[in-house]
């Protein structure tokens, strides 16, 4: 069984450029979370889809970020325009159907992303 | 609002020493507890987790996590540890329960495991 994937795994952009990160969860999992972990700090929470719906975005942090979940397969996070507090590792994470806390979510490898 | 404490950024230890490290949670409500572990190179994986029954939780590699409710900890042991356990460890938590918000993992900032041959 595949694992959660990310692309790109790096990507550097200038201040004020426009970044798409993409995740393909793992194979029948509705649930796909985001999260991201900005250096020296802990990961946080932004956003979560059920399927295609956003079931949960408290951690979105402005409305520079747009995430979709089109046709409730893989994801993407749109960063518009980029910002120098953008840069981190961005985390997509995939868990089975159910609306179940207790189950576990699979990461994928993480999206470093460098804001010059 | 949760939040999760790990008491050490970073721990140096030699092959075959013990291991403990800490994690301390705020939340009013109960809770489902986990670990994951960030080998180099590698994605986050699931160490353990708890969310009822045995307060003492084995995982996966010989690591098991003590759930004491009354100090609000979750602490991660392992009696001898290995070189290949050097690694970025995360204790996490998230709310028990099927509201929207019951899903988000809040982790804390991670300790570094550092074994020395």
């Amino acid at each position: 069984e595949a694992g959660v994937t990310q692309f790109p795994s790096h990507s550097v952009i200038e201040k004020g450029q426009t970044v798409t990160l993409r995740c393909d969860p793992i194979s029948g999992h509705d649930n796909l979370y985001w999260y991201r972990r900005v250096m020296g700090k802990e990961i946080k929470f932004l956003l979560h889809f059920v399927k295609e719906s956003k079931q949960d975005e408290s951690g979105m942090p402005n409305n520079r970020f747009l995430a979709e979940r089109t046709g409730g397969t893989y994801s993407t996070l749109k960063v518009q325009p980029a910002e120098l507090e953008d840069s981190g590792v961005y985390f997509c994470a995939s868990s089975q159907h159910g609306r179940v806390s207790t189950d576990t979510q699979y990461f994928g490898p993480g999206t470093r992303l460098t804001v010059l | 609002a949760q939040s999760v404490s790990q008491h050490n950024h970073h721990v140096i230890l030699s092959e075959a020493a013990s291991l403990e490290l800490g994690c301390n949670y705020s939340y009013g409500g109960t809770v489902n507890l986990f670990w994951y572990v960030q080998y180099p190179g590698q994605h986050l994986q699931l160490l353990l987790k708890y969310f009822s029954g045995d307060p003492l939780v084995k995982g996966i590699k010989g690591f098991e996590a003590e759930f004491i409710k009354s100090k609000f900890s979750f602490n991660l042991r392992k009696p001898s540890v290995q070189w290949s356990d050097t690694a970025e460890y995360f204790c996490a938590v998230n709310a028990r329960g099927s509201g929207a918000g019951s899903y988000q993992l809040t982790f804390g900032k991670g300790t570094k495991l550092s074994v020395i041959p």
